[in-house]
């Protein structure tokens, strides 16, 4: 089976720019969480989509957003681009249905300019 | 300003040796904890769980352990392998499904 799979892997932007990340979760799973990783504030969660809807959200601005489609691939976007945005943004699936192991992609690497 | 970095503390063991790492978490009411193992360049990877109904769960060559009188978490790797360098990842979650928290984690270096 296939695992979580993310692209772009390396992005740059320039600030005010804005970005959209994609993740294809496992086969069969409905939750996608999306994590920032940062070498200052360690892994930091974004929000969770389940069945197309934002069930769990983190303490981010809005500039961040997410979304969820009907296959329950994700997608997320940051607007108005910040140097601080720079990070490793991580997606992680799981079936979402009870407290089970999220497995994690590869992570995509954006650089802000 | 200039921003302070976490510090990862960092683990450094001898090929064959034990090695155990530690984590304090948050949140009493948390009913899930998870290890994970990042490697440089990889998202993290799923090593063991353990739910708060136990205080010890044993996997391939790891040991969970559980104190919620104190909120503590350890890690236990036997028999180091070069392979298990890497940064190591607690995680808690609730009791409902709920976003995962993780620690800062601690960076294991083995020493050949």
């Amino acid at each position: 089976k296939a695992g979580v799979t993310q692209t772009p892997r390396y992005l740059i932007k320039t600030r005010g720019q804005q970005v959209t990340l994609s993740c294809s979760p496992i086969s069969g799973h409905r939750s996608v969480s999306w994590y920032q990783q940062t070498p200052g504030q360690g892994l930091q969660f974004l929000f969770e989509y389940f069945s197309e809807t934002q069930r769990n959200k983190g303490n981010f601005p809005g500039r961040f957003s997410g979304r969820q489609f009907s296959n329950s691939r994700s997608e997320m976007n940051v607007s108005t681009l910040e140097l601080g945005d720079s990070a490793l943004y991580l997606c992680a699936s799981s079936f979402g249905t009870r407290q089970e192991t999220q497995y994690f992609g590869p992570g995509t690497r954006l650089l802000v300019l | 300003g200039e921003s302070v970095g976490l510090h990862l503390p960092t683990l450094s063991v001898q090929e064959g040796d034990n090695s155990i790492i530690n984590c304090a978490y948050s949140n009493s009411a948390s009913d899930y904890f998870i290890w994970y193992k990042q490697e440089s360049g990889k998202g993290p990877q799923f090593i063991i769980d353990i739910r708060s109904n136990m205080d010890k769960r044993q996997g391939q060559r790891v040991t969970v352990l559980l104190n919620k009188t104190v909120k503590h978490l350890s890690l236990q790797i036997a028999a180091t392998q070069p392979g298990d360098s890497a940064v190591y990842f607690c995680a808690e979650a609730g009791t409902s499904y709920d976003k995962v928290i993780f620690g800062p984690g601690t960076s294991l270096s083995v020493i050949p």
